[in-house]
C-alpha cells in the first residue's frame, strides 16, 4: 500500500458525458502529480501541483480536461464530453517535495472506460 | 526532446536464469528512476539512480547508471515467477516528477 488513494476504481461512462477522479496523496506530500496510462505504454504526464498551485500542464491535457487542489491536499480531475479516446488508466501520484531523493509514490489508479 | 528506448520490449525467462533490460536516451540525463507494474498494477517505485556509473543493487536486481548518463540497465539473476511484470525507466525532465516513462519490459516467467 502506497497510501495514495484514488476513487474510483473503475467507471464505465457514455460518450458525452462528464467524469471526476479523486485522489488523496501520502499526507504530508507537497507535490501531486497526474498520469495516464493506456494499454501496453508507459505512464504519460498530464499535470502536476505544489501544494496548491498548478505549476505544469502536459499538451495532452486538452481543454476539456481540468484538475484541481484547491487546499493543497486532496486533488480532482474532471474530463468533460468524454471520448473514446479518453479510455485509459489515471494515475496519481505524490511526492514529498522535488528533486532526487524525493520519492514518487503512484496510486492504483483509476480505470476509465468510455462507451 | 527527450525521449527513452528501451529493450527489449518483451522478454519470456526460464525461471532461474538471468536476464538484463535496457535504458537508453539520445540525450544525457540528469537521474533515472526504475519503476516495476505488475499486470492490472500500478508502478511501484524500486529505485533512483543519479551518479555517472552508479550501481546499487537490491537483492538479486542490479541497477546501472552509464558512464555518460544515457544508458542504464537492470540486471536479474536467478528469476522467480515473483518477477513477472513490465519493468519501466523513467528518466526526469526539466520537473521533477514529470516523468518520461520509457515503453516497458514485460517480463514473463515459465516455472
Amino acid at each position: 500500500d502506497t497510501g495514495v488513494s484514488q476513487d474510483p476504481r473503475h467507471k464505465i461512462t457514455k460518450r458525452g458525458q462528464n467524469v471526476t477522479f479523486r485522489c488523496d496523496p501520502i499526507s504530508e506530500h507537497n507535490r501531486l502529480y497526474w498520469y495516464r496510462q493506456t494499454l501496453g505504454q508507459g505512464p504519460e504526464f498530464l499535470t502536476y501541483f505544489q501544494n496548491e498551485a498548478q505549476l505544469e500542464k502536459s499538451r495532452l491535457l486538452s481543454d476539456r480536461f481540468s484538475a484541481e487542489r484547491p487546499k493543497g491536499s486532496f486533488s480532482t480531475l474532471e474530463i468533460q464530453r468524454t471520448e473514446q479516446g479518453d479510455s485509459a488508466m489515471y494515475l496519481c501520484a505524490s511526492s514529498q517535495g522535488a528533486g532526487p531523493g524525493n520519492t514518487i509514490y503512484f496510486g492504483e489508479g483509476s480505470w476509465l472506460t468510455v462507451v | 526532446g527527450q525521449q527513452v528506448m528501451q529493450i527489449p520490449q518483451y522478454q519470456h525467462v526460464q525461471e532461474g536464469e538471468d536476464f538484463t533490460t535496457y535504458c537508453n536516451s539520445s540525450t544525457t540525463l540528469s537521474n533515472i528512476q526504475w519503476y516495476k507494474q505488475r499486470p492490472g498494477g500500478h508502478p511501484v517505485f524500486l529505485i533512483q539512480l543519479v551518479k555517472s556509473g552508479e550501481v546499487k543493487k537490491q537483492k538479486r536486481l542490479t541497477f546501472q547508471f552509464g558512464e555518460a548518463k544515457k544508458n542504464s540497465s537492470l540486471h536479474i539473476t536467478a528469476t522467480q515467477t515473483t518477477d513477472v511484470g513490465t519493468y519501466f525507466c523513467a528518466p526526469s525532465t526539466d520537473s521533477w516528477g514529470k516523468f518520461q516513462f520509457g515503453a516497458g519490459t514485460q517480463v514473463v516467467v515459465t516455472p
